[in-house]
């Protein structure tokens, strides 16, 4: 049982470039997220995915788009990376949307250059 | 809009030396408040949640206290693998999404 997976754990871009973060859990959990914390300060939710099939924005999407592949995936793409999304990405995933517990990737250590 | 504040932004004990962390919040009718810790480099991982006011929960040397308007974490008699981020997390009734503090970054001294 590994939990949630993330790939890959650091990444290296250059302005205008794009990519995909790749996330998937074995839970059989129904809602999963995508947070960016930057140094020092909390996380901060990009996208979520209430269940299979929809996607909403959080509190910072400008910049990201997101797919929820099946029950278990869920991508995180940067079209055009910008220098002001380097950040360490985590993904996490819960039984339900609002569960108590959401369990966390151990993240993606993205630098835009 | 739901706000959480996290005090002190660092706090360095010597082993043996009980303290708290405090957790500051507003929200529109809280459901929960959770409290995570995170090790350097990994994802932040669960400890507590709370409901109402007045309720407190305990895991070996933490317990967690719920006040309407701020959350402590109490730390008694740490020991150096207590060192990590503690993160404080609100989440509002029919929200479904967790707001989250900057953070408490805790070194224990031994």
């Amino acid at each position: 049982n590994a939990g949630v997976t993330q790939t890959p754990k650091f990444q290296v871009l250059k302005t205008g470039q794009s990519m995909t973060l790749q996330c998937a859990q074995d839970m059989n959990h129904n809602s999963m997220y995508w947070y960016r914390q930057d140094p020092g300060m909390g996380l901060r939710l990009i996208y979520y995915s209430a269940s299979e099939g929809t996607t909403d924005k959080g509190e910072v999407p400008n910049g990201y788009n997101v797919s929820r592949l099946n029950k278990r995936e869920f991508s995180l793409r940067l079209e055009s990376a910008a220098p002001s999304q380097t950040s360490v990405y985590f993904c996490a995933s819960s039984e339900m949307l609002g569960s108590d517990t959401q369990y966390f990737g151990p993240g993606t250590r993205l630098t835009v250059l | 809009e739901d706000q959480v504040t996290q005090s002190p932004e660092a706090l360095r004990l010597q082993e043996g030396e009980s303290s708290s962390l405090n957790c500051s919040y507003t929200v529109s009718g809280l459901r929960g408040l959770f409290w995570y810790r995170q090790d350097p480099g990994k994802g932040p991982e669960f400890l507590f949640t709370l409901y109402s006011a007045g309720e407190e929960k305990e895991k070996e040397r933490l317990k967690a206290t719920l006040t309407k308007k701020e959350s402590f974490l109490h730390i008694t008699a740490p020991k150096p693998e207590d060192s990590a981020t503690y993160l404080c997390a609100v989440q509002a009734r029919n929200a479904g999404k967790s707001t989250f503090g900057d953070g408490t970054t805790l070194t224990v001294k031994p």
